[in-house]
């Protein structure tokens, strides 16, 4: 597509239930990073994938979160038994191997926790 | 571990003055990126600066790039209210896997 789409954009769950999040890269975009922006707030790392390379997690907050990354292009991320402080924005990007020119943010998932 | 900080974390200017944004950083770095994010919107890519002494200029924003200093500044030039925004750096990591590291962002407001 013309650019990174990201499902829903907007989630609202009741506490300690599941949830996925689905985003879609630019094709032919190796690099995808997930991001957590709770309100007002700056950009938390979560998770990175880069082509076939093994994932950085190291930015997941908890085991109630987990990601893949299908085919080196549509990506989940999964939160398990959702807590209050889930809630906030999931931003995903995408850049091409070096990301030489920046990477293209999606428009979000807002999670709502209830 | 990368640290990147922003300040100010807020800043109000009246149009037409100008002011800089500062973007530190812990750990030596030899990308950086700045975006700009409007309320209930996503981000979007305003510079990548790819080397010591990089300078990039768009309209009134003018980024800055000094690895030596690990320091980066986006200067604004006779501010409009159109700038008004959340401005981010994001400092690319050279150890391990290289990822972004986001600065706090910078909250700006420019009044009429």
């Amino acid at each position: 597509g013309a650019g990174v789409s990201q499902s829903p954009s907007n989630k609202v769950t009741e506490k300690g239930k599941d949830v996925e999040l689905r985003c879609d890269p630019i094709s032919g975009h190796t690099a995808l990073y997930w991001y957590r922006q709770s309100l007002g707030q700056g950009l938390e790392f979560l998770i990175y994938f880069q082509g076939n390379s093994a994932p950085d997690k190291s930015g997941l907050p908890s085991d109630r979160f987990s990601a893949e990354r299908t085919g080196g292009s549509v990506s989940t991320l999964t939160i398990q038994r959702t807590q209050q402080e889930d809630s906030a924005v999931y931003l995903c990007a995408s850049a091409p191997a070096l990301g030489l020119y920046g990477y293209t943010f999606g428009s979000g998932t807002r999670l709502t926790v209830v | 571990e990368l640290k990147v900080e922003q300040n100010p974390l807020f800043l109000s200017m009246q149009e037409g003055k100008n002011y800089t944004i500062y973007c530190n950083y812990s750990t030596t770095s030899d990308r950086l990126y700045w975006y700009r994010q409007d309320p209930g919107k996503s981000l979007e890519s305003l510079f990548v600066l790819l080397s010591n002494g990089a300078v990039k200029q768009e309209g009134r924003l003018m980024a800055s790039l000094d690895t030596k200093a690990r320091l980066s500044t986006l200067h604004i030039t006779a501010a409009v209210h159109d700038l008004s925004a959340t401005y981010f750096c994001a400092v690319r990591t050279t150890s391990g896997t290289y990822k972004y590291i986001f600065g706090t962002g910078t909250r700006l407001k420019v009044l009429a």
